[in-house]
């Protein structure tokens, strides 16, 4: 059983560009979460999707956007990137109505600005 | 403001003895309160959990008490082993619409264990 896999591994962009990045959840999972760890830091929170729709969502401006798709995988997307958002970037999947229920996380992507 | 702090940075400890690493919090409301594991390069990995309502949860080698009066908690790792050293992170969860919130994470223990 696969867990959560996330792509790509990693990824150098230049000041002011758009990212994509991907999430595939552990099978059976319905829910997935978006976080951010900048070195040094535990990870924030940016948002949370639930049947397709932004169920959640942390401290990030609005260039920060996310979508799920029917097969519960998601994508994040950054616009106008800033040296800031030089990050990696976690996914992590779980089931929404089991509370007590671990996230479970990927490998992350990390993001380069520069 | 944080609401979920690591104050030690970083912990060394030879491998057999006890392992004792801490992590406060600010909102009484927290429900749930969970222990990972970080690895370099690799995601956090789920190590144990505890709910509010509790005070002692135990798994193996790995034990969390939970001082809601004081609103700490620690993870104890008895006997500590090399492959232990990693990064830990405590993080806590609120309900939300009665169903799983967002974690909120400290920043994390480095803990070294020497052979």
């Amino acid at each position: 059983d696969a867990g959560v896999t996330q792509s790509p591994t990693h990824l150098i962009k230049t000041r002011g560009q758009q990212v994509t990045l991907r999430c595939s959840p552990k099978s059976g999972h319905d829910t997935v979460s978006w976080y951010q760890q900048a070195l040094g830091q535990g990870p924030q929170f940016i948002f949370q999707y639930y049947e397709e729709e932004e169920r959640q969502r942390g401290n990030f401006p609005d260039r920060f956007s996310g979508h799920q798709f029917p097969n519960y995988s998601s994508e994040l997307n950054v616009n106008a990137l800033l040296l800031g958002d030089s990050a990696l970037y976690l996914c992590a999947s779980s089931f929404v109505d089991r509370p007590s229920y671990e996230q479970y996380f990927g490998p992350g992507t990390r993001l380069t600005v520069t | 403001d944080q609401q979920v702090k690591q104050n030690s940075p970083s912990l060394s400890v030879q491998e057999g003895r006890i392992s004792i690493l801490n992590c406060d919090y600010t909102n009484s409301m927290f429900d749930y309160f969970l222990w990972y594991k970080k690895y370099p390069a690799e995601g956090p990995t789920f190590l144990i959990s505890i709910s509010s309502i509790k005070d002692k949860n135990e798994d193996g080698r790995f034990t969390v008490f939970l001082n809601k009066s004081a609103k700490h908690l620690s993870l104890h790792i008895v006997p500590s082993q090399p492959g232990d050293s990693a990064v830990y992170f405590c993080a806590a969860s609120r309900l939300y619409g009665g169903s799983q919130g967002n974690l909120i994470f400290g920043k994390g223990t480095k803990l070294s264990v020497k052979p």
